[in-house]
Formats: C-alpha cells, sequence, structure tokens
C-alpha cells in the first residue's frame, strides 16, 4: 500500500467546513484512497473512499486532484462531535492480504466551539 | 441497520483466566475480521475470515489466542491463560468479501481488556 502524509493536527470551529488534507503521491493505478476516524473511545469509523473521482455521502467530501496524488476530505459543517482522529489510507483489494488495514498517525481534528 | 456489534464492551480479569470476546458482524458480511489496538498504537491484524474459507490466522501472536467464526455469521475470540501484555482493547470489522473489490471494513467499538 502507497505511504500517506497527513498533518497531525488541525483546528476547525464549529459549523464552518474542516478540509483535511491527504498526500499520497506514490499512488498506483489501481489504489483506492479511504478515510477513516476514530472518536475517542469507539472504534474507527468508516466515512468515505473513491478511486479518481470526487465522492459525496451524508458525512463527507473527497476530493481526489487529477494527478491523484493528493486528495482532501470536507466535512461541510464540522461540529464538535467531529473532533476525533482523521485516517487516510490508500490500498487495493487485489487479493492476497491486502485486507490488513493499517493505520499511520493520522490527523487529529478538534472542532472548536 | 445496525453495524458490528462486540460484546462485552469492557472486560478485566486476572492474570490466567481465560477469556472469549464475541463479534455479530453486519448482516450480509461474508468477511470479518480481528485487530487489536493497544493504547496509543496503531491497529495490529489478528485473523481473516471469509466465507468458507481456511482462515488467515498469521497475525495471532501466541497459541493462546484462537478464534472461530460459526454458521458464518458470529465470531469468538478467545485467548486463553491471559497475560498483562494482552491488555488492549479487540476490534471486529466486516465487510463484504473480497470477491466485491475495494468494500470498506465497518468496525465495532471493540472490548476494551485489562489483564490484572
Amino acid at each position: 500500500d502507497a505511504k500517506t502524509t497527513q498533518p497531525p493536527s488541525m483546528d476547525c470551529a464549529e459549523g464552518r467546513a474542516a478540509n483535511l488534507p491527504c498526500n499520497h503521491s506514490t499512488i498506483s493505478g489501481n489504489e483506492y484512497v479511504y478515510w477513516y476516524r476514530q472518536i475517542h473511545s469507539q472504534g474507527p469509523q468508516y466515512i468515505i473512499h473513491g478511486l479518481k473521482n470526487n465522492e459525496t455521502n451524508e458525512m463527507a467530501s473527497l476530493i481526489i486532484t487529477e494527478d491523484r496524488k493528493s486528495s482532501t476530505l470536507i466535512l461541510p459543517h464540522a461540529t464538535l462531535r467531529d473532533t476525533a482522529v482523521y485516517y487516510c489510507i490508500v490500498r487495493v483489494d487485489s487479493g492476497g492480504s491486502n485486507y490488513k488495514l493499517t493505520f499511520g498517525k493520522g490527523t487529529l481534528l478538534t472542532v472548536n466551539p | 441497520g445496525a453495524g458490528v456489534s462486540q460484546s462485552p464492551s469492557n472486560k478485566v480479569t486476572e492474570k490466567g483466566k481465560d477469556v472469549e470476546l464475541r463479534c455479530d458482524p453486519i448482516s450480509g458480511h461474508t468477511a470479518l475480521y480481528w485487530y487489536r489496538q493497544s493504547l496509543g498504537q496503531g491497529l495490529e491484524f489478528l485473523i481473516y475470515f471469509q466465507g468458507n474459507s481456511a482462515p488467515d490466522k498469521s497475525g495471532l501472536p501466541s497459541d493462546r489466542f484462537s478464534a472461530e467464526r460459526t454458521g458464518g455469521s458470529v465470531s469468538t475470540l478467545t485467548i486463553q491463560r491471559t497475560q498483562q501484555e494482552d491488555s488492549a482493547v479487540y476490534l471486529c470489522a466486516s465487510s463484504f468479501g473480497t470477491g466485491y473489490s475495494n468494500q470498506p471494513q465497518h468496525f465495532g467499538d471493540g472490548t476494551r481488556l485489562s489483564i490484572l
């Protein structure tokens, strides 16, 4: 799986959009970008994933650059409950043992009132 | 719809005792995974079940650890003769199987295991 780089921490005001960046310059053509988050004392929560097109669901939007070397997770109206560590992962389910998820250090997003 | 359910949510036991942790995956998910997460650490893969295939047990740290999945649904992770280093949060995840390419894994909230 390609390596990802995320800022260690970010702050966001409640009600504003939170834009979380991720660099994945060595991503392969068939690797997807996944985002998870982990709120304190809870299990990791899947947010969204995509290959090359921008994606949106009820939780967030995922913007992937045209060269696919970076992406941004957007929480459009952050709330205090969005305070969590956000993990960006790139991987492909191509058989073998690629199902073994590993998280890096992620970005601690703190949403402030 | 119901997510991945794990029980108990917390377990405190004495060193040397056996423990059983339960995972109820999302209905329809054929793949089931166990991980553990020690305080401040990342995910450590333990075991993977996919349908009727032989499980991938390559992540189990010792022969004190075992897991089974009955009827392709509920799974139990058993730790025998627990040691203090077994203290961690044990996470279960499920997904549609690898035949459905790139389906995400969905996690439960884990069992926090503390060995005294």
